[in-house]
Order: structure tokens, then C-alpha cells, then sequence
């Protein structure tokens, strides 16, 4: 069963910690994607990785930090430097001919 | 300016009906352009793409490029109350290299 899983479905951070959203994907795509949604915006993109041990930082990477070890992983650290977390994180991959991008289910950060 | 413009709606239609949905960009040198449609709480999913001038069709959807207008739409004919989602517009190519840029989405609804 192919795709992309994303884990917690909810996570809730405290002040001042860092937490990690988990994304994999077994599609053997080679880029791989983060986005945050704030409720009735567009996708804005934190970070995306082209390649295994490489990675760019999108429109508003500040606050956000991710890895790329592995070509089915990129997991998105959000650090206590990131002063307004509370919003829906999306990880995508792309592949194929026009590297068309998926997108997993999604994690709901939220503050205590 | 913004790169990729969606009306924001909602747009409201009766169930039969065709919807008609609409997005404008600003990079000329985009090339490819897709369509998301996004259910509340949920990830996006793809709808279709489209990277020639002229319309695709795909069931009962119909993408449109007018590259010279700078301009795409996506047709829904035979509305469903399960088509109720946003519908997110998103542009690859030009200066964005391989992302994609998002518009703000369109929210639609289809009353029975």
C-alpha cells in the first residue's frame, strides 16, 4: 500500500520545546516537501529536500529545521524559536513525469 | 502583488450546476498547473494538471490554460453536494524552479 504517512495526527507543544513531525513515504520519490496551513490560507512552504542529504529552505523557514538521511524521510523539527506554531503541517512528495506532488494526512500542532 | 490570485468565495451552486472555478498568476514563464481539492480537516488531494493551453478533461472536470492571460480555471459540470471543499490552485515552473506556489483556495458549495 503505497503513500505517504504522517505521524502525530495531533501534537501539542509546550513553551519553549522543540517537536518533531514525522513524515515517510514509500513511493521512491526523490523530493520531498513541508508545509504549514494556517486556517483559510493557501500552503506556505517551510522546507523541501530534492535529494537524500540536501535540502532548501522555502518561504518561511525561520523557527523550523528538518533532515534528510533517507530518501523515505523527512522529518520537521519546530523549534521554540518558532513563536506562532499552532497550524496544520503538511508533508508532500513528487515524482513521476511532472513531478506532481502528494500529500500526506497532515499534523495539527497546537500550544499549550 | 500576489503570485497565484484565487477568489476566496465562497462560491455557491446548486447541485447539478456547473461550478466554475478560477485562478490567475503573475510568473510568465510558469509551466505546469494543478488543481487540489481540499476536504475540511483533511490533506489535498489532486485533481488534475495541466501544462498546454486549450482544456483537459477528466470525468466531470474540465481544466482550462490561457497562458497569454495568464490564466487557468477548473470546470465541475453536474455539481455534487460531495464536491463541497476548498479548491486550491497551484503553479510550478518559471523562477520557482520546481516548487509549487499555492493560491489561498476557493471555497465551494454545492446545496442540494
Amino acid at each position: 500500500d503505497g503513500g505517504i504517512t504522517q505521524s502525530p495526527k495531533y501534537l501539542f507543544r509546550k513553551e519553549g520545546q522543540n517537536v518533531t513531525l514525522s513524515c515517510e513515504q514509500n513511493l521512491n520519490h526523490d523530493a520531498m516537501y513541508w508545509y504549514r496551513q494556517d486556517p483559510g490560507q493557501g500552503l506556505r512552504l517551510i522546507y523541501y529536500s530534492q535529494i537524500v542529504n540536501d535540502f532548501q529552505k522555502g518561504d518561511i523557514a525561520e523557527g523550523y529545521s528538518v533532515s534528510r538521511e533517507k530518501k523515505e524521510s523527512f522529518p520537521l523539527t519546530v523549534t521554540s524559536a518558532q513563536k506562532n506554531p499552532t497550524a496544520f503541517y503538511l508533508c508532500a512528495s513528487s515524482g513521476g513525469f511532472e513531478e506532481t506532488q502528494y500529500f500526506g494526512p497532515g499534523t495539527r500542532l497546537l500550544v499549550l | 502583488q500576489k503570485e497565484v490570485e484565487q477568489n476566496s468565495g465562497p462560491l455557491s451552486v446548486p447541485e447539478g450546476a456547473i461550478a466554475s472555478l478560477n485562478c490567475t498568476y503573475s510568473d510568465r514563464g510558469s509551466q505546469s498547473f494543478f488543481w487540489y481539492r481540499q476536504y475540511s480537516g483533511k490533506s489535498p488531494e489532486l485533481i488534475m494538471f495541466i501544462y498546454s493551453n486549450g482544456d483537459k478533461e477528466d470525468g466531470r472536470f474540465t481544466a482550462q490554460l490561457n497562458k497569454a492571460s495568464q490564466y487557468v480555471s477548473l470546470l465541475i459540470r453536474d455539481s455534487q453536494p460531495s464536491d463541497s471543499a476548498t479548491y486550491l490552485c497551484a503553479v510550478k515552473g518559471g523562477t520557482s524552479y520546481g516548487k509549487l506556489t499555492f493560491g489561498q483556495g476557493t471555497i465551494l458549495t454545492v446545496h442540494p
